[in-house]
């Protein structure tokens, strides 16, 4: 079956502009999660959905990212008025609940920011 | 806080050389600990998951290990295509999220 998509695959942008990154989970899966990876640096946990509500935001590094989820389905995650400091490849993962089932990975958006 | 510290950082061994990598860990209670294999440009590919100390998994010329400490990933025979960046990463008790280790970049040469 299909695993995770995530659009778009490479993203450019410049300083100070907004970017939105999507992500489709597997089909019934209903935990979602947002990681970031960056140069050098191992995966770093951003937000996590349960269905449509985020009981875990502790990762967002300030308050320009933002993350929504409709119909328990896919996810959007937001990033206001990027700085460079944001580039680095933004993964997003599915479960079939929130337990100690295993996350499935999508295979990332790269942002790089001007 | 949870700690995951993975070694070597990168390891270069020939083929059919076998070999270990170690993932330690301190956590409050584990959940669960997950191996990840990652190519260039691609998101991790999920490998095993161990839940408690004595478990044992094995996929092909991988064998995955766990004790209270720490995991070890053992490579028996490699051949070039295994090689990759392997991730560790462990669920600890009340949390929902994965805390990564930095990985280990293995290459096998022909």
């Amino acid at each position: 079956g299909a695993g995770v998509s995530q659009s778009p695959s490479n993203k450019v942008t410049e300083k100070g502009k907004d970017v939105e990154l999507r992500c489709d989970p597997i089909s019934g899966h209903t935990a979602l999660y947002w990681y970031r990876q960056s140069l050098g640096q191992g995966l770093e946990f951003l937000i996590y959905f349960q269905g449509n509500s985020a009981p875990d935001k502790s990762g967002l590094p300030s308050d320009r990212f933002s993350a929504e989820r409709t119909g328990g389905s896919v996810s959007t995650l937001t990033i206001q008025r990027t700085q460079q400091e944001d580039s680095a490849v933004y993964l997003c993962a599915s479960s079939a609940s929130a337990g100690r089932e295993t996350q499935y990975f999508g295979p990332g958006t790269r942002l790089l920011v001007l | 806080e949870d700690q995951v510290t993975q070694s070597p950082e990168a390891l270069r061994l020939q083929e059919g050389e076998s070999s270990s990598l170690n993932c330690s860990y301190t956590v409050s209670g584990l959940r669960g600990l997950f191996w990840y294999r990652q190519d260039p440009g691609k998101g991790p590919e999920f490998l095993f998951t161990l839940y408690s100390a004595g478990e044992e998994k094995e996929k092909e010329r991988l064998k995955a290990t766990l004790t209270k400490k720490e995991s070890f990933l053992h490579i028996t025979a490699p051949k070039p295509e295994d090689s990759a960046t392997y991730l560790c990463a462990v669920l600890d008790t009340g949390r929902r999220a994965l805390t990564f280790g930095s990985g280990t970049r293995l290459q096998v040469q022909p």
